[in-house]
């Protein structure tokens, strides 16, 4: 199945840094969403953006919605030991269709 | 509010035997579960969306008599691995949503780990 293009892969990081990831896609999504996902555990949603050029924040943590709609960034601030995990992006198409295609994730 | 729980956590079986795991929203009526696998240090994968009272939409190159989904009630959605074998270990892991719309989310399952000896 399609996956999106998520980068860095994996990134060591010191506490109280500031960290940064992104999403890309071929296709174009109407709905991006950034989830954490701690080892054995579902995927839990951090941050979900509904419209292009759309920035939003939660606590540490920015998201935006390129306005190509083919892309999205996370940025995580002043990182904590609790940050530690895997972010993935997700995005949806259609509205709709409630269907998901996850990105690669990045491993922090 | 809104959770979502999996049976069992994690089981171990027998090859060529079956395996069913069930996804449960506790607080919240489900209209759509989904049903995900993942493979170590890798993204989750779609396999099937399924809708209450109707057949699972499986995606492309899931085979749909190997697991087999039933979506019974809005609350309770199970997938059975038939005649499992050791490639079929994974992390599966299920999510429900409410409905349909722009701000509708879909919340995620702990996840059952499948090991197929």
């Amino acid at each position: 199945g399609q996956q999106l293009n998520q980068s860095p892969q994996s990134m060591f990081i010191q506490e109280g840094e500031d960290v940064s990831m992104n999403c890309t896609s071929s296709s174009i999504f109407n709905t991006w969403l950034w989830y954490k996902q701690d080892p054995g555990e579902g995927p839990v949603l951090l941050i979900a953006l509904y419209k292009a050029g759309e920035l939003t924040s939660n606590g540490r943590l920015t998201a935006q919605f390129g306005i190509t709609r083919k892309d999205s960034f996370l940025n995580i601030s002043a990182s904590i030991p609790s940050d530690v995990g895997i972010y993935f992006c997700a995005g949806r198409s259609n509205f709709g269709n409630e269907k998901l295609t996850f990105g690669t994730g990045t491993r922090l | 509010g809104a959770v979502v729980s999996q049976h069992p956590s994690w089981v171990i079986c027998k090859s060529g035997t079956s395996v069913k795991i069930e996804c449960r929203s506790l607080d919240f009526q489900a209209t759509t579960m989904f049903w995900y696998r993942q493979f170590p240090k890798q993204s989750l994968m779609l396999m099937a969306t399924s809708n209450e009272g109707s057949k699972a939409t499986y995606e492309q190159g899931v085979e749909k008599d190997k697991f087999l989904i039933n979506h019974a009630s809005l609350t309770l959605s199970t997938l059975t691995v038939t005649s499992a074998h050791p490639e079929d270990s994974s992390f599966y892991i299920c999510s429900a949503s409410t409905g349909t719309g722009l701000y509708n989310e879909q919340f995620f399952g702990p996840g059952t780990r499948l090991t197929v000896l």
